[in-house]
């Protein structure tokens, strides 16, 4: 059975700083990867996608990374900001059109 | 493109009511469609997976006769928590996937369910 971590579980940063979220599986057989963002009471944000032939993709202040062997992938933001503030999760997937399993999330506080 | 929306957004119930939750796909037709619960604090798990004209496929532990699933057309899957308890109070969220090699599902703003 797939089991997802993310460490840490919170974070708190002040505004300005590059940061990293890690997320760890361990069942190396996946699809692709994603991280999500969630807002408080809210519903979910993709972020990026990588599928798991690639190692890495790019959306402005976020890269994330995969190492499918190893089971793991990050999540690095740039030059962080009070917006960017919320719940960060990852999830794989085992084929296309498939169910997510979703890590246990980063909470994450940049403040001013 | 790619809108999910769910209604309603919140709702408050007795126990021992049933509440109907919709999922529907707005600018897409999605044959399959996943309806996730979240605990506060806790991260999603997936309760079922809904497909287009056939029985919902349930994920171990998950009840199919209280958590009815109806996914009759391209584009509305329906939860039903039957005889709902206190205990069953939490955050639902729906996941549309349009299919045609498109490898991300599209996730609904989700229906926070409260008990009392």
């Amino acid at each position: 059975k797939q089991e997802v971590t993310q460490i840490p579980a919170a974070l708190s940063v002040p505004e300005g700083e590059n940061l990293v979220l890690n997320c760890s599986f361990t069942d190396s057989a996946i699809y692709n990867l994603q991280w999500f963002r969630q807002d408080p009471g809210k519903g979910l944000t993709s972020l990026l996608l990588i599928q798991s032939s690639q190692r890495e993709q790019t959306s402005g202040r976020l890269n994330a990374s995969l190492d499918k062997s190893s089971g793991r992938s990050t999540l690095y933001i740039a030059a962080s900001q009070p917006g960017d503030s919320a719940t960060y999760l990852c999830a794989v997937s085992p084929t296309t059109a498939s169910k997510l399993t979703f890590g246990t999330g980063t909470r994450l506080q940049v403040t001013l | 493109g790619a809108v999910v929306s769910q209604h309603p957004s919140r709702v408050i119930c007795k126990s021992g009511t049933s509440v109907k939750i919709e999922c529907r796909s707005l600018d897409f037709q999605a044959t399959t469609m996943f309806w996730y619960r979240q605990f506060p604090k806790q991260s999603l798990m997936l309760m079922a997976t809904s497909n287009e004209g056939s029985k919902a496929t349930y994920e171990q532990g998950v009840e199919k006769d209280k958590f009815l699933i109806n996914h009759a057309s391209l584009t509305l899957s329906t939860l039903t928590v039957t005889s709902a308890h206190p205990e069953d109070s939490s955050f639902y969220i729906c996941s549309a996937d349009p299919g045609s090699g498109t490898d991300t599902q599209y996730f609904g703003p989700g229906t926070r369910l409260t008990v009392l």
